[in-house]
């Protein structure tokens, strides 16, 4: 079983649309994250919610917004789609409490902005 | 301010050679050190993590990485490769500030040659 799932694995869109992109974990994690890999393969965190509350959002335009329905499920929603936008998105789950803080990561979602 | 800095972009080294990838970071208190590997197209796999204890820890696919806290550094090895080991390979640090984030170096791209 896929422990951290997105979809879709890739998006191809025009300027001015909106998308959305779906993430679901199975591990039982309290905590989860969207991160973006730009083209030079730069990864940087965009948001963090841990219980379905939002404890990161790293100056990401408000165009973004995440939502969390329950814990294990955490969708990125993109309004007025840019060409700066195009990346690679990446789900991630993790524990917050407890030593163990490590992450498991999605496969990615390639987003292209035409 | 938490930074990570992999000094070198691009690796290439023969397949059976040893290999040494450097991480250095900037924490200001004990970090949680990872390093993930990224495949062509795909997500995050992490090969190892560094809590605390012994500082010489060992990973999946035969990978080991020393955490030295004198040097500030967190370099991954591995005796011989194999050309399935060529990839993207991030260091990272986290949590920062006790939020459930982690800060990635640039990555360094490895390839093997025959």
């Amino acid at each position: 079983d896929t422990a951290v799932s997105q979809t879709p694995k890739y998006l191809v869109t025009q300027m001015g649309n909106d998308k959305s992109i779906k993430c679901e974990q199975n591990l039982g994690h309290d905590t989860m994250y969207w991160y973006k890999q730009d083209s030079k393969k730069f990864l940087k965190i965009m948001f963090s919610y841990n219980n379905k509350e939002l404890i990161i959002n790293e100056t990401v335009p408000n165009r973004f917004s995440p939502k969390s329905p329950d814990k294990a499920h955490l969708n990125l929603h993109i309004n007025s789609l840019e060409l700066g936008d195009s990346a690679v998105y990446f789900c991630a789950s993790s524990q917050r409490t407890g030593m163990n803080t490590e992450a498991f990561f999605g496969q990615g979602t390639r987003l292209t902005v035409v | 301010a938490q930074s990570v800095t992999q000094p070198d972009i691009h690796i290439t080294v023969s397949e059976g050679a040893s290999l040494e990838l450097r991480c250095n970071y900037s924490y200001g208190a004990t970090p949680y050190l990872f390093w993930y590997v990224q495949s062509p197209g795909q997500g995050l796999q992490l090969l190892l993590k560094y809590f605390s204890g012994d500082t010489l820890v060992q990973g999946i696919k035969g990978f080991e990485a020393e955490f030295k806290r004198s040097q500030s550094s967190f370099n991954l090895r591995k005796p011989s490769v194999h050309w399935s080991d060529a990839a993207e390979y991030f260091c990272a640090v986290g949590p920062i500030q006790g939020a459930q984030k982690l800060v990635f170096g640039q990555g360094t791209r490895l390839t093997i040659n025959p």
